[in-house]
């Protein structure tokens, strides 16, 4: 069955600091790879996606992700972290074909220290 | 333009009540998504709809919950005698709907349900 794993529950890192947060999926073909953020009382927002070509995806707020078909990974990443990306991150996979529905991880929180 | 909405923002109810849920799509969005978010967890896919069918119901826990979306617009949720399991976030979202997986899909911001 198809399935996202999110290793790391919980993240702190301080204002300034670069940020990697790590996704692993389970399917046996190339998946729809999606990031999503969730902030207290906000509803979920789309960071970045990726479909096809160009492993390395820009997304908003300066985040990016990496697609490894070796690893299937797709790690997000930001350069230099602000205390507004406090937030709950979830990576999730859309299947091939027609069928859109998403399958989540578990979701990672982040926290950033001044 | 207005995203999607859901109502209520939150509900609380008693075990074996039967409940509402209703979601208003992105105006234009033909495809329309439930999920449920359980504390601590990732969103889980309940049903989705592509028009007015239910294009994919295979998330659906038993027959308890059940949707519709009769005009192809606003979408009910709807849970016959509630459990206390059932406590969650309930999470619509909606897409452009064209094929496969290239639309964004866009979530409303949920209705948390309490079932006491």
């Amino acid at each position: 069955a198809q399935s996202v794993t999110q290793p790391d529950i919980h993240i702190t890192v301080s204002e300034g600091a670069s940020l990697e947060l790590r996704c692993n999926y389970s399917y046996g073909a190339t998946p729809y790879l999606f990031w999503y953020v969730q902030s207290p009382g906000q509803g979920l927002q789309l960071l970045l996606k990726y479909f096809s070509g160009d492993t390395l995806v820009q997304g908003i707020k300066g985040f990016e992700a990496e697609f490894k078909r070796s690893q299937s990974s797709f790690n997000l990443r930001k350069p230099s972290v602000h205390w507004s990306d406090a937030a709950e991150y979830f990576c999730a996979v859309g299947l091939a074909g027609n069928n859109r529905k998403l399958i989540w991880g578990l979701g990672t929180s982040l926290a950033v220290n001044p | 333009g207005a995203g999607v909405s859901q109502t209520p923002s939150n509900k609380v109810t008693e075990k074996g009540k039967y409940v509402e849920l209703r979601c208003d799509p992105i105006s234009g969005h033909t495809a329309l998504y439930w999920y449920r978010q359980s504390l601590g967890q990732g969103p889980e896919f309940l049903i989705y709809f592509q028009g007015t069918g239910a294009a994919d119901d295979s998330g659906l826990p038993n027959d308890r919950f059940f949707a519709v979306r009769p005009e192809g617009s606003v979408s009910t949720l709807k849970i016959q005698r509630t459990e206390r399991g059932d406590s969650a976030v309930y999470l619509c979202a909606s897409s452009l709907g064209t094929s496969g997986m290239g639309n964004e899909q866009f979530f409303g911001p949920g209705t948390r349900l309490t079932v006491l």
